[in-house]
């Protein structure tokens, strides 16, 4: 079947660490997303990305990286340079257009700064 | 910018009522919307959509919407709720300002009570 998986779970991380959570992709979907979960706050935007080695910042950028070397896959790195990186992150894809239009959203991933 | 607005962040309701949860957009020339779910720790699953046709969309488990472009609107009903439906409910929106990403709303937390 497919679908999107987000590894870990749950990633614990030390203040001034940077850490990468790892999306991935089997629908052969050419746009990608990230996006942050805080309570009462919805999803705030952080980057996305419409085609391979091309992406685009969000609303909320700053103090995150990303990459997009290959169609299924879009990790997001989580720099020490983001002050309150405590959160529920979720990644996305979706066709970039069409009747089908649409994200299928993986799992998510619940980074805790110890 | 854009932006999605839903009105209430709790609608709590008795099993087997009927409800409503609010959604409304910043004006646009076109616009796609899509109502998600989420239920504790995991991603969201898309409820239905609106991207052009009729204006009542009929989604899975019951729901359905109705896109009101006068008022910028695309309110969630079902006509009858159960307790399985208690869940974060989240709108979504494209909008044709050239960035091709969702703006999600804050969420509605629906409280099913017996």
């Amino acid at each position: 079947d497919g679908g999107i998986t987000q590894s870990p779970k749950y990633l614990f991380r030390k203040e001034g660490q940077n850490v990468t959570l790892s999306c991935e992709q089997n629908l052969n979907h050419d746009a990608m997303y990230w996006y942050r979960q805080d309570p009462g706050q919805g999803l705030r935007l952080i980057y996305y990305s419409q085609i391979v080695n091309d992406f685009q910042k969000g609303d909320i950028a700053e103090g995150y990286s990303v990459s997009r070397e290959k169609k299924e896959s879009f990790p997001l790195t989580v720099t020490s340079a983001q002050k309150n990186p405590t959160a529920f992150y979720l990644c996305a894809s979706s066709s970039t257009g069409g009747r089908n239009y649409g994200y299928t959203f993986g799992s998510g991933t619940r980074l805790t700064v110890v | 910018a854009q932006s999605v607005t839903q009105l209430d962040s709790q609608v709590p309701v008795f099993e087997e009522a009927p409800v409503e949860l609010r959604c409304n957009y910043s004006s646009s020339v076109s616009v796609y919307l899509f109502w998600y779910v989420q239920y504790p720790n995991q991603g969201l699953q898309l409820l239905l959509k609106y991207l052009s046709g009729s204006t009542l969309v009929k989604g899975i488990n019951g729901f359905e919407a109705e896109f009101n472009k006068s008022q910028t609107s695309f309110h969630l009903r079902k006509p009858s709720v159960h307790i399985s439906d208690t869940a974060e409910y989240f709108c979504a929106a494209l909008m044709d300002t050239g960035r091709r990403a969702l703006t999600f709303g804050s969420g509605t937390r629906l409280q099913v009570q017996p």
